[in-house]
C-alpha cells in the first residue's frame, strides 16, 4: 500500500461548525504533515508531526487543531473557521523527516460559508 | 512565507514538443524535487535529486540539480496531452531550520 488517503474529499461548513479532516497512510512512514492550498499557489506547509509528537506549526491559527492519534492516522480539527480558511488541504507522509521525500494524498476541499 | 521562483509561470505547446522549466532560489537545498499537480488533485511526486549536478530521468521526464544547489530543471521530451497539469518545484533542507518549500508552478497546457 503507497497511498496516502484523506476523507472527505469535499466539506462544506459554516464559520460555528466543528468538523474534522482525516488523513491515513499505511506505508510505515514516522513523519506527517498538514499544507494549506489556495488557488493557483503553492501548497504551504501547516504542521509537522515527528513520531506522534508535533515537530513543527507553521504559526497557523488556534481554530486549526491537528492531532496524530497513532502512526498511521492524522487529524485536522476545524472551529470558527472563516470565509478566507476556505481552500485544499493536503496531507502528506514521508518514512522520516530528514532527508526523506513527501508523499501526498488526494486532498480534502474545504469551503467555509 | 518563502517560495521558489519557477520559471516560466504557464506555457502552450504543441504535442509532440519538448518543453523545460526551472526553478530557482536564493538559499541552498539539500534536495530538490519536482511534482506534477492535477485539477482538484494532490500533487504526485514525479523525480527527486539528491546531489548537486545529478541527472535523473524518469521516462520522458529528465532533471537536474543545479551545480550551486539553489537550482533545478525539469525537461519534459515529447509531450502529449496528458502532460497538462502544474508543476510545482520544491527545495528540501534538513540543516537548521527544516523547510520544505514549494515554487510558485509552472502551469503547462499541450494542444493536440
Amino acid at each position: 500500500d503507497t497511498e496516502v488517503t484523506q476523507t472527505p474529499k469535499h466539506l462544506v461548513m459554516g464559520m460555528t461548525n466543528k468538523k474534522s479532516l482525516k488523513c491515513e497512510q499505511h506505508m510505515g512512514h514516522r513523519a506527517m504533515y498538514w499544507y494549506k492550498q489556495k488557488a493557483k499557489k503553492p501548497p504551504e506547509l501547516m504542521f509537522v508531526y515527528s513520531y506522534e509528537k508535533l515537530s513543527i506549526n507553521e504559526s497557523v491559527p488556534s481554530r486549526f487543531s491537528p492531532e496524530c492519534p497513532n502512526s498511521s492516522l492524522l487529524n485536522l480539527h476545524l472551529h470558527a473557521l472563516q470565509p478566507e480558511d476556505s481552500a485544499l488541504y493536503l496531507c502528506a507522509s514521508s518514512p522520516g523527516l530528514r532527508g526523506d521525500t513527501q508523499y501526498f494524498g488526494p486532498g480534502t476541499r474545504l469551503t467555509v460559508l | 512565507g518563502q517560495q521558489l521562483n519557477q520559471s516560466p509561470q504557464s506555457m502552450f505547446i504543441q504535442e509532440g514538443e519538448d518543453v523545460s522549466m526551472n526553478c530557482t532560489s536564493s538559499s541552498i537545498f539539500n534536495t530538490w524535487l519536482w511534482y506534477k499537480q492535477d485539477p482538484g488533485e494532490g500533487p504526485v511526486l514525479l523525480i527527486a535529486l539528491y546531489k548537486a549536478g545529478e541527472l535523473t530521468s524518469n521516462g520522458r521526464l529528465t532533471a537536474q540539480f543545479g551545480i550551486t544547489r539553489k537550482d533545478s530543471f525539469l525537461n519534459i521530451s515529447a509531450s502529449i496531452p496528458s502532460d497538462v497539469g502544474i508543476y510545482f518545484c520544491a527545495g528540501h533542507r534538513t540543516s537548521g531550520t527544516y523547510k520544505y518549500i514549494f515554487g510558485t508552478g509552472t502551469r503547462l497546457k499541450v494542444l493536440a
